[in-house]
């Protein structure tokens, strides 16, 4: 199973909402990434966990909150987004910087 | 720091015509090259990857060599399909500091029939 799964793949919210994206990986890797691709660009990084710990914050607001809450799982938990955070949320896994596996990513709405 | 630097897009081609999309970088220290490709609306997939020096990737009908002294990993395919219209994406990754990947800007590939 190579696979890294996102849910949802579609979001829409509101200004106000409190949601969460969802990945999940079962290949045994131990790093997990949060990338944001807004459209004709590439993935900028968000946040890396490795061995379940936060190692690299890219300067994120804090209405973006990550979470690992084991070695499958990898959560990002929006609050109080803004229009301009509509993008496409990539998530990553990689077991020793050889291969990276991405997600088919969750396309967010903000509105 | 660590960059990359690819051509600009888009390139539009007509089906079996040949394929160049210029890739280069910059890095301290020894980094893994990879191609990225992005379909419409979908993630990124792996293209090919190479991890020293003259190696040299490849993955249905692309490749890419690692040159070092050039600092390149151009990406070639010798005859293209409408199936590879795609957005291409040129990535390093170092073992020290920080270890995620880098992409470049990405090149959009529109191949005619």
């Amino acid at each position: 199973d190579t696979e890294v799964t996102q849910t949802p793949k579609h979001l829409v919210m509101g200004m106000t909402n409190k949601k969460s994206l969802k990945c999940e990986q079962h290949m045994g890797h131990r790093a997990m990434y949060w990338y944001k691709q807004k459209a004709k660009k590439p993935p900028e990084l968000m946040f890396v966990y490795s061995y379940e710990k936060l190692s690299i914050n890219e300067s994120v607001p804090s209405r973006f909150s990550p979470e690992c809450p084991n070695s499958s799982l990898l959560n990002l938990h929006l609050h109080a987004l803004q229009p301009e955070d509509s993008a496409l949320y990539l998530c990553a896994s990689s077991q020793d910087l050889g291969q990276f596996y991405f997600g088919s990513g969750t396309r967010l709405t903000v509105v | 720091g660590n960059s990359v630097t690819q051509m600009e897009g888009p390139v539009t081609l007509s089906e079996e015509a040949f394929l160049t999309i210029n890739c280069t970088y910059t890095a301290t220290g020894y980094p893994s090259l990879f191609w990225y490709v992005q379909y419409p609306g979908e993630g990124l997939q792996l293209l090919l990857k190479a991890t020293k020096a003259d190696d040299k990737g490849s993955n249905k009908g692309f490749e890419a060599t690692y040159r070092k002294e050039t600092t390149s990993f151009h990406l070639e395919k010798g005859s293209v399909q409408v199936s590879d219209s795609a957005v291409y994406f040129c990535a390093l990754t170092l073992d020290t500091g920080r270890r995620a990947l880098t992409f470049g800007s990405g090149t959009r590939l529109q191949v005619q029939p």
